[in-house]
Formats: structure tokens, C-alpha cells, sequence
């Protein structure tokens, strides 16, 4: 079955390590996106990518990088410098141009120790 | 301003009855929008998108757009337990496929 996949699904980090969040795709999706959720809120872009070896900065970039290496694959690295990580993450893709609505994958929750 | 406002709730209703969420933009020029469900530690699973003026029908859901008054709503009548939840508006960005959040509104639907 087409979908996507993030991994793992709880991570936990101490301060000062750098993390990377795993997001694979089987959907033939051009576009893919990085989503941070904090309790209670909506979401947030941190970074998009409509192909490969391309990638754009979102909303809330800061302390966070990406790569886009391959069509299916699109991992997010928290770095130390993002000063307040611990939220759940969503990874998404969708067919471009839109309209489309995007598929999101389960999510991972990073937590700081 | 945000770019999309939703009341957070949590919106109460009995169950059977019919749950009114609404979100409002401030970009005029938005074209599509779409509407996520959310259940607690999930991720968002897309209801319904609407483009044009009116009403839009699929199922127990209808979506509503109003693009002079730059509004959106969502009904789900015969509201369910199970449909407690809470709902996402989204508004397209740009042709480039980019969607706007809105912060959510809690549903909640009492037995």
C-alpha cells in the first residue's frame, strides 16, 4: 500500500545532541513537508521540497536542516541550535501543482531530556 | 493578524447533533481550502477540499465557503462520539501546493 512512512515514532534527545527524523514515501509525490506541532497548536512549516536536490526554507526553519537526495526520502535534522525541540513532527506530501490535499505520515515525538 | 483564524474551543455538542466549525482568512486570493481531522496524538487525515462558492456535500460533512466574507465552514450533522476530534482549515497558498494551518478547534461530542 502507498503511504508514508516517518520513523521512529518517539525519539528522546538530550541537550546539545543533534537528531534526524526519517520521512519515506512510496506515493510518487513530488512535494514533500516538514510540519512541527506544539500541544494545542496548529501547524508549522519548517521546510518543503518540490524536487529533488531542492529544498526551501519555511516558517520556522531556524535550528533545523534537511536534504531531499532521492524522489521518496526527505529526513529533518534537529540540530542543537533549535533551543526548544521537543514537539511532534509531521511529514507530508502531496502532488504539485495543487490543489491537492497533503498525505501526512504518523508523526514522531521528539522529546528533550 | 493570523493568516487563518479557527476558535480553538473546545466546541461541545450532543450527540446527533449537527457540529458548525468555521475559519476565517485574510488572504482574498486564496482559492482552495481544506478541511483535516485530528484525533488526539494522531496525524491530520483530510475530510474535505471546497474551491468554489457554496456548498459542498460528502456525506455527513459539508463544507461551506464564502470567499467575499473570507469565511469557511465545516457541518457534521448527526455528530458522533467518534467524530470528537479536532479540525484543521487549511488555505492554499500559492499553485505551488503550499497550505496554511490554522490553529484547530477542539470538537467534543457528548453521548
Amino acid at each position: 500500500d502507498g503511504g508514508i512512512t516517518q520513523s521512529p515514532k518517539y525519539l528522546f534527545r538530550k541537550e546539545g545532541q543533534n537528531v534526524t527524523l526519517s520521512c519515506e514515501q512510496n506515493l510518487n509525490h513530488d512535494a514533500m513537508y516538514w510540519y512541527r506541532q506544539d500541544p494545542g497548536q496548529g501547524l508549522r512549516l519548517i521546510y518543503y521540497s518540490q524536487i529533488v536536490n531542492d529544498f526551501q526554507k519555511g516558517d520556522i526553519a531556524e535550528g533545523y536542516s534537511v536534504s531531499r537526495e532521492k524522489k521518496e526520502s526527505f529526513p529533518l535534522t534537529v540540530t542543537s541550535a533549535q533551543k526548544n525541540p521537543t514537539a511532534f513532527y509531521l511529514c507530508a506530501s502531496s502532488i504539485i501543482p495543487g490543489p491537492y490535499g497533503y498525505t501526512f505520515g504518523s508523526g514522531t515525538r521528539l522529546t528533550v531530556v | 493578524q493570523k493568516e487563518v483564524e479557527q476558535n480553538s474551543g473546545p466546541l461541545s455538542v450532543p450527540e446527533g447533533a449537527i457540529a458548525s466549525l468555521n475559519c476565517t482568512y485574510s488572504d482574498r486570493g486564496s482559492q482552495s481550502f481544506f478541511w483535516y481531522r485530528q484525533y488526539s496524538g494522531k496525524s491530520p487525515e483530510l475530510i474535505m477540499f471546497i474551491y468554489s462558492n457554496g456548498d459542498k456535500e460528502d456525506g455527513r460533512f459539508t463544507a461551506q465557503l464564502n470567499k467575499a466574507s473570507q469565511y469557511v465552514s465545516l457541518l457534521i450533522r448527526d455528530s458522533q462520539p467518534s467524530d470528537s476530534a479536532t479540525y484543521l482549515c487549511a488555505v492554499l497558498r500559492d499553485a505551488g501546493n503550499m497550505l496554511t494551518f490554522g490553529g484547530g478547534t477542539r470538537l467534543m461530542v457528548k453521548p
